[in-house]
């Protein structure tokens, strides 16, 4: 049973145009959902997180956006970068901390030159 | 930021065989590591968390006399495959925190094929 569902294996979109990358999660006790980024052969690198009292988060080029009574989230990047290009994994967890995650399966996200 | 160095990346081992994945914090002290498991295509799924001087916990349905977990020290903890089998075959990643209110970092992960 996934409770952390990324629909969109994939993502193509052209530089400098905007990302949206998705995300719906089943779990109402998930509270804290952040959003990683993964080249191949390498770990996750932490992106940004968003606690469940807010409902958007914004760093630099990357905006995070949780709609709680949807259970939906979404990463928007803009403008969208080649070096964006990598695989973004939605993670969420309980307590109000990165404690103990759940992953999605990740979107490979490509931009375009 | 802090840097978790996981080791080896690669290894290929025979059936039956046990291997050894270290995961170490190299900046900070972790008190809690996490050990995760991906297949292809699939999400990370974690499979046991562990506390520096206790035993691990372990996820529903991932074996403990299989993976065996050990966090002897506070930048150290390992996983053990032991008596490896093809279906093992995997991409193991760490990550490792101070504390349940600070950020967890990955390692790099290793990809294990046993043949």
């Amino acid at each position: 049973d996934q409770q952390v569902k990324q629909n969109s294996p994939s993502l193509s979109v052209q530089e400098g145009r905007i990302s949206i990358l998705n995300c719906d999660y089943t779990n109402s006790m998930f509270d804290y959902f952040l959003w990683y980024k993964k080249y191949p052969a390498e770990g996750p690198t932490f992106l940004i997180s968003i606690s469940s009292i807010k409902d958007k988060n914004e760093d630099g080029r990357f905006t995070v956006f949780l709609n709680k009574s949807a259970k939906h989230l979404s990463l928007h990047i803009v403008p969208s970068q080649p070096g964006d290009s990598a695989v973004y994994f939605c993670a969420a967890a309980s307590g109000g901390s990165n404690y103990k995650l759940t992953f999605g399966k990740g979107t490979l996200l490509t931009v375009n030159p | 930021g802090a840097v978790v160095s996981q080791h080896p990346s690669r290894v290929i081992c025979k059936s039956g065989t046990s291997v050894k994945i270290e995961c170490r914090s190299l900046d900070f002290q972790a008190t809690t590591m996490f050990w995760y498991r991906q297949f292809p295509k699939q999400s990370l799924m974690l499979m046991a968390t562990s506390n520096e001087g206790s035993k691990a916990t372990y996820e529903q349905g991932v074996e403990k006399d299989k993976f065996l977990i050990n966090h002897a020290s506070l930048t150290l903890s390992t996983l053990t495959v032991t008596s490896a089998h093809p279906e093992d075959s995997s991409f193991y990643i760490c990550s490792a925190t101070m504390d349940r209110n600070t950020e967890a970092f990955f390692g790099q992960g290793t990809r294990l094929t046993v043949v």
